[in-house]
C-alpha cells in the first residue's frame, strides 16, 4: 500500500505569491492534518479535516486555508506568501477523527522556500 | 494550554550503547496520549512509541521503551543497543483526548550515533 504522498517535494516561491500543496492520504484514511515545521523547531498544527469538514484549526492567519476532497485528498493553500512561511509542510493521515487512539501517518513533506 | 519541553537539543551515543532522551509536558488534563516520533534526514515523521496516560505500564517497542511518570509529567525515551540507523531528530508529542485534535510537539532532540 502506498503511504501518505505529498506534492511537490520542493517548491520555491516569491513573496506575495500563492502556493497550493497537495496530500493524498493512505487508502481508507478519512482524516488529514497539516503541520508547519520551521527549521530547527517542532511541527505546528495548522488544520485537521475529517470527512471533508474542518475539525480543527491552529493559530495561523487567514492567508492559510485548506480543503478536503471526496476522495479524502487535501490541499493546503497559502496566499500572499511571506519569508516566514518558508518551512517544511507535513501532511498526516489517520483512519478516524483524531479523538480516538489512531496512529497518524506522515508524508515526507513539502519544503517551501519563499524568496 | 498544553506544552511539551525537550531540554536536550543534541545527544550522542556509541553504537550498541543505551541512551535516554528527556521530555516533560504540562497539562491540566488527566487523560491524553504521548508519543515519540523519529524524523530522519528523509524528513518523514515515523512513530516510535505511544503511551496512553491511563495506562500505568510503560510502553515498549523492541529496543525502544519509555519511562512515563504521570505525576511528574515526564516521558523519557530509552533506546537500547543503539544502531547507526537510530541517528535522527526525535520529537516528543502530546495529544488530548478531549477537545483538541492536534499533536503538540517539543523542539526535538538531535541524536547522533557514533560507530
Amino acid at each position: 500500500d502506498a503511504g501518505v504522498t505529498q506534492s511537490p517535494t520542493h517548491l520555491i516561491k516569491t513573496r506575495g505569491q500563492h502556493v497550493t500543496l497537495r496530500c493524498s492520504p493512505i487508502s481508507g484514511h478519512k482524516s488529514v492534518s497539516w503541520y508547519q515545521q520551521v527549521l530547527g523547531q517542532g511541527p505546528q498544527f495548522i488544520f485537521q479535516y475529517y470527512e471533508k469538514e474542518e475539525r480543527g484549526r491552529g493559530n495561523f492567519p487567514d492567508r492559510f486555508s485548506a480543503r478536503q476532497f471526496p476522495n479524502y485528498s487535501s490541499e493546503l493553500n497559502v496566499n500572499a506568501l511571506l519569508l516566514g512561511d518558508s518551512a517544511l509542510y507535513l501532511c498526516a493521515s489517520s483512519f478516524r477523527d483524531s479523538f480516538q487512539n489512531t496512529e497518524a501517518f506522515f508524508g515526507q513533506g513539502t519544503r517551501l522556500t519563499v524568496v | 494550554a498544553q506544552t511539551v519541553t525537550q531540554s536536550q537539543p543534541e545527544m550522542s551515543v556509541q553504537e550498541a550503547e543505551t541512551v535516554t532522551l528527556s521530555c516533560t509536558y504540562d497539562t491540566s488534563e488527566s487523560d491524553y496520549y504521548l508519543f515519540w516520533y523519529k524524523q530522519p534526514p528523509s524528513r518523514q515523521m515515523i512513530l516510535v512509541i505511544r503511551q496512553e496516560a491511563y495506562k500505568q505500564q510503560n510502553a515498549t517497542e523492541n529496543r525502544f521503551s519509555v519511562n512515563f511518570q504521570k505525576a511528574a509529567k515526564s516521558f523519557s525515551l530509552k533506546i537500547s543497543d543503539s544502531q547507526l540507523g537510530d541517528a535522527a531528530m526525535y520529537f516528543c508529542a502530546y495529544r488530548s483526548v478531549y477537545s483538541n485534535r492536534k499533536l503538540i510537539w517539543g523542539l526535538g532532540t538531535s541524536l547522533a550515533v557514533n560507530p
